[in-house]
């Protein structure tokens, strides 16, 4: 099981907005900052959004997170095809000292 | 831009120590935490544990008593080593930087290595 809790699926079609929810508890996401990872089918993880709602240059304004107690989610507006894939939550663990992923959720294009 | 590449063996066999190395390119080692991260096949990702460029380190618990993470600043590269291994640790196996300066996000890593375990 994993630390932080996300759905397993999400699904949307082209445009659509979607959101994907990620819950935790005090030690790590009541505490600290929360990242976003995209995995495009057997590739790395991609760095997508960090503290919360920050977006890294080169990921595109469609994604957006955000951030209230315990829970983080993140949102896509303007659904495309090429964002098909598994999406991970993040954030540092103060009773692990270390980071805490969500088990991913797949999103799907339909 | 910094990049990472993973090197090691693809195949290990069980009860023998899993050793992958990490590359770092295009930027110093310096200044930064280095984490190692596993994904088993159709499976989620696992953070096995960091080392800071002082050479710190700290481990994820599941895992601790079999983990040891090593840095080598000379040559930008740090390592890991997994003992005692059983087809449970076969997974794809990342390196990344962590950045403090980016909510300690994971903000770059390397393509992954397929590891094995099996006789």
């Amino acid at each position: 099981q994993s630390v932080l809790t996300q759905p397993p699926s999400a699904s949307g079609t082209p445009g659509q907005r979607v959101t994907i929810s990620c819950s935790g508890s005090s030690s790590n996401i009541g505490s600290n900052t929360v990242n976003w990872y995209q995995q495009l089918p057997g590739t790395a993880p991609k760095f997508l959004i960090y503290s919360n709602n920050q977006r890294p240059s080169g990921v595109p304004d469609r994604f957006s997170g955000s951030k209230s107690g315990t829970s983080a989610s993140l949102a896509i507006s303007g659904l495309q095809s090429e964002d098909e894939a598994d999406y991970y939550c993040a954030t540092w663990d103060d009773s692990l000292n270390g980071p805490v992923f969500g088990g991913g959720t797949k999103l799907t294009v339909l | 831009q910094v990049q990472l590449q993973e090197s090691g063996p693809g195949l290990v066999k069980p009860s023998e120590t899993l050793s992958l190395t990490c590359t770092v390119s295009g930027g110093s080692i310096n200044s930064f935490y280095w984490s190692w991260i596993r994904q088993p096949p159709g499976k989620g990702l696992e953070w096995i544990g960091y080392t800071y460029y002082s050479g710190s380190t700290n481990y994820n618990p599941s895992l601790k008593s079999r983990v040891t993470i090593s840095i080598d600043t000379s040559k930008n590269q740090f390592s890991l080593k997994l003992s005692s291994v059983t087809a449970a640790d076969t997974a794809v196996y990342f390196c990344a930087r962590i950045s403090s300066s980016r909510g300690y996000g994971m903000d770059v890593w390397g393509q992954g290595t397929t590891v094995t375990v099996s006789s």
